[in-house]
């Protein structure tokens, strides 16, 4: 069955550029999936980040549209999310997931806790 | 944007009680809806989607149903393992979780 599994680093700098990475396992990239970023802010809800199907094509939540971008390297069976200018308020888990044909989310990475701070 | 309103924000129930979660959507989305459970520490799980129709391997102690802008999750006996948050989610028009409902043993 599909796997997923966030990396990149656990400590940002304000001001700095999150840069995270989603590994594919047990299915390909490329098939009739969007593949979505998902975040959690310690102790509070899920927020949708954007999504991408493999030709390259995304969508983003307009309240963080100006600062993400999310990228796929069918090569590497993996997809990309880097959010930019971040504050302490991005200080979250954040989980990549496959979203089903039908929309909604499964299954989803373990996901990554990232710290902003100096 | 659709917004997602859930209630109650939190719950204490006991061991084989019957609870039931609400989930109201700023307009109506056609049981575009899926439900999850999230335990502390770990990601989201689906219990079910298009508002009624229960993920494979998932109890048939969980239900769900609705219509419009109204639904609601059932859990028609607790049992200890059930003790989680569990949010709702609609994909009518984008993605949009409502702001969870955490469940504690009474």
């Amino acid at each position: 069955q599909v796997q997923l599994q966030e990396s990149g680093p656990g400590l940002v700098k304000p001001s700095g550029t999150l840069s995270l990475t989603c590994a594919v396992s047990g299915g390909s990239i490329s098939s009739s999936n969007w593949w979505s970023w998902v975040r959690q802010p310690p102790g509070k809800g899920l927020e949708w980040i954007g999504e991408i199907y493999h030709s390259g094509s995304t969508n983003y939540n307009p309240s963080l549209k100006s600062r993400v971008t999310i990228s796929v390297d069918k090569s590497k069976n993996q997809f990309s999310l880097k959010l930019s200018s971040v504050t302490a308020a991005d200080t979250a888990v954040y989980y990549c997931a496959r979203v089903s044909r039908q929309n909604w989310f499964d299954p989803w990475g373990q996901g990554t806790l990232v710290t902003v701070s100096s | 944007d659709i917004q997602m309103t859930q209630s109650p924000s939190s719950l204490s129930a006991s061991v084989g009680d019957r609870v039931t979660i609400t989930c109201r959507a700023s307009q109506g989305i056609s049981n575009s809806l899926a439900w999850y459970q999230q335990k502390p520490g770990k990601a989201p799980k689906l219990l079910l989607y298009a508002a009624s129709r229960l993920e494979s391997g998932v109890p048939s102690r969980f239900s769900g149903s609705g219509s419009g802008t109204d639904y609601t999750l059932t859990i028609s006996s607790l049992q200890p393992e059930d003790f989680a948050t569990y949010y709702c989610q609609q994909y009518y028009s984008s993605y949009t979780f409502g702001q969870g409902t955490k469940l504690e043993i009474k």
